[in-house]
């Protein structure tokens, strides 16, 4: 059974950068044709896909966090990594991490439980 | 960008009842479409995968139909852990997956 936590600071200034990981286990990060992924949802609101990493090393990103954005992998620690810049109080949300599967845009059929983060001085 | 709406917004519903719910993508996403169930403070869990398939260890009352831009997700008896919120997701425009807004279907 495959897991994901995610892990990082909870509270994050204006103009920082927000960074956070997630640890899989049940299984390794570097097997199989799956994209590790950050979604995130801002509070009371619907679902936005951030980006992915293939297990391939390629990164894919969402056009309009793409400037501000890099997500990493380390398979020596089965974990991969967000890090999102400039951060603004519109970047407030739930961040989850997720695996995802198919032979092409993937759908996600394991999270992380989520974690909090708020941006505010 | 291919954009999802959900219908309804709020669907009230008694335990028992069958639950309809809607999924429209502003362009064809063939029959790549995904139901996803959310309740409060847990992240979304996987229910249906290319509009029709159950994902694993998800009950026989939970099907999808559909494909090109009109979607449908039924519970067809609704449990009492059966009150959520719904999102549908495309996973058609490369490599940008997209999620509805949600439906959430909550005690009559």
């Amino acid at each position: 059974q495959v897991q994901l936590q995610e892990s990082g600071p909870g509270l994050v200034k204006p103009s920082q950068t927000l960074s956070l990981t997630c640890t899989v286990s049940g299984g390794s990060i570097s097997s199989g044709d799956y994209y590790w992924s950050w979604i995130r949802q801002p509070p009371g609101k619907g679902l936005e896909w951030i980006g992915y990493i293939y297990y391939s090393g390629s990164t894919y990103y969402n056009p309009s966090l793409k400037s501000r954005v890099t997500i990493s992998v380390d398979t020596s620690k089965n974990q991969f990594s967000l890090k999102l810049s400039s951060v603004t109080a519109a970047d407030t949300a739930v961040y989850y991490c997720a695996r995802g599967v198919s032979d092409y845009v993937p759908h996600f059929d394991y999270w992380g439980q989520g974690t909090l983060v708020t941006v505010s001085s | 960008e291919i954009v999802l709406t959900q219908s309804p917004a709020t669907l009230s519903l008694s335990p028992g009842e069958r639950a309809t719910l809607s999924c429209r993508a502003s362009q064809s996403v063939s029959s790549y479409l995904a139901w996803y169930q959310q309740k409060p403070g847990q992240a979304p869990r996987l229910l249906i995968y290319d509009a029709s398939n159950r994902a694993t260890g998800i009950p026989a009352r939970f099907s999808g139909s559909g494909s090109g831009t009109d979607f449908t997700l039924t519970i067809s008896s609704l449990e009492p852990e059966d009150f959520a919120v719904y999102y549908c997701q495309q996973r058609s425009n490369w490599p940008l997956p997209t999620f509805g807004p949600g439906t959430k279907v909550d005690i009559k």
